[in-house]
């Protein structure tokens, strides 16, 4: 039982290139999200799904793109990726009315 | 916006010391208000979901309570150890689920 699992766990990007962060849970949940970390900022909603075939925005949700075509995944996707998205990025996953599992995070530098 | 604050921002107490951090939240729209442990270089994990008004929950030394008429949570610690020392969230479930920034707790020894 893998829990929630986040790759690649570091990248290193130039300016405008594009990248997608996968998470992956084995735990059946319905709900998933995507949260970025910024320091003195917390955790800061990117987008999240409340089911296979949904995805609604969250805080922060320009520069991103996400799908959910399986349960179990749910991909973040940067188009054309800025320095602004300098950042650590946690995905995580919960049943209805539980707790969050988050993954291990993915640290992504913009140059 | 949805504004989930905790304070204080950042706590340094001594061994053994009993501390308390505040998280303000929306008083309406009200689902669920969550506490989250996060150690430097780990992920953050779950330590309550607290769902009714007047909910007081415990693990071990550390217990939170709700109010979610005046939209307040207390999470206290007694007898604090060093490896108490985090960064404790709490997250405030209406529509979203939204985090605050964090209260830092440095325990030195």
């Amino acid at each position: 039982n893998a829990g929630v699992t986040q790759t690649p766990k570091f990248r290193v990007l130039k300016t405008g290139q594009s990248m997608t962060l996968l998470c992956a849970q084995d735990m059946n949940h319905e709900y998933m999200y995507w949260y970025r970390q910024d320091p003195g900022m917390g955790l800061r909603l990117i987008h999240y799904s409340v089911g296979e075939g949904t995805t609604a925005k969250g805080e922060v949700p320009d520069g991103y793109n996400v799908s959910r075509l399986k349960k179990q995944n749910f991909l973040l996707g940067l188009e054309s990726a800025a320095p602004s998205q300098t950042s650590v990025y946690f995905c995580a996953s919960r049943p209805a009315n539980g707790e969050l599992f988050f993954g291990e995070g993915s640290r992504l530098t913009v140059l | 916006i949805l504004n989930v604050e905790q304070s204080p921002q950042s706590l340094h107490v001594q061994e053994g010391d009993s501390t308390n951090f505040t998280c303000s939240f929306p008083s309406s729209n009200f689902y669920a208000l969550h506490w989250y442990r996060w150690e430097t270089a780990k992920s953050p994990e779950a330590l309550f979901v607290m769902t009714l008004n007047g909910d007081e929950k415990k693990k071990g030394r550390i217990s939170a309570t709700l109010n979610t008429k005046e939209g307040y949570s207390y999470l206290y610690i007694k007898g604090s150890q060093p490896e108490d020392s985090a960064t404790y969230l709490c997250a405030f479930k209406g529509n979203k689920l939204v985090f605050g920034a964090g209260t830092i707790l440095r325990v030195k020894s």
